[in-house]
């Protein structure tokens, strides 16, 4: 079946530095979107890019939509420490239904 | 706006025992989801539901049962709870569509003992 590839699966970084994480398919998708979990929370809809080459901010964060449609990318500027939480990306597969299909996650910790 | 509303938050449960889990949303959405969450694992879909009296399976549906007998509340169910469905459970909802973002509850945590 069809996965999406999160890497890395884990970051520590230093208050301030910026935060690059990725998100691979080994198929084609015509909808990205990236979610937050924070702890003891549901993951919360970030930002949604529907369109090859789209680039999308909100607020610190921005996120691109592949050339390929294979990828996406979520860059966060400025990290502080309430960026902490695991981010995900998401995108529909198969028929028409396009149930989403999530990847597994990159957990962001931010040292103070 | 409660959103989704997930009951209970948590629950430990005997080998064997069943239970059902609740979810409400208030946005007046078709689309009803449940997922787990496992570590390293990410949101795996166990079934999803795109109308009232209606279901189908996802990804993970074995041991778990579904009803959708009202357009807001999306039910789970295990009949005989294993040790392998201790998890958090997440529900969600959205408009109908592909690619459209999904809503979540808060989850529910579940052991099973």
């Amino acid at each position: 079946g069809q996965q999406l590839n999160q890497s890395p699966q884990s970051m520590f970084i230093q208050e301030g530095e910026d935060v690059s994480m990725n998100c691979t398919s080994s198929s084609i998708f015509n909808t990205w979107l990236w979610y937050k979990q924070e702890p003891g929370e549901g993951p919360v809809l970030l930002i949604a890019l529907y369109k090859a080459g789209e680039l999308t901010s909100n607020g610190r964060l921005t996120a691109q939509f592949g050339i390929t449609r294979k990828d996406s990318f979520l860059n966060i500027s400025a990290s502080i420490p309430s960026d902490v939480g695991i981010y995900f990306c998401a995108g529909p597969y198969g028929g028409s239904q396009g149930n989403l299909i999530f990847g597994k996650g990159t957990k962001l910790s931010v040292k103070p | 706006n409660a959103g989704v509303t997930q009951t209970p938050k948590f629950r430990v449960l005997k080998t064997g025992q069943s239970m059902t889990l609740l979810c409400a949303q208030d946005m007046n959405h078709e689309y009803m989801y449940w997922y787990r969450q496992d570590p390293g694992m990410g949101l795996r879909l166990i079934h999803y539901s795109v109308g009232e009296g209606t279901t189908a399976k996802g990804e993970v549906p074995d041991g778990y049962n579904v009803s959708r007998l009202k357009k807001q509340n999306f039910l789970l169910g295990l009949e005989s709870a294993a040790p392998s469905q201790t998890s958090v459970y997440f529900c969600a909802s959205s408009a109908p569509g592909r690619g459209v973002g999904y809503t979540f509850g808060s989850g529910t945590r579940l052991t099973v003992v």
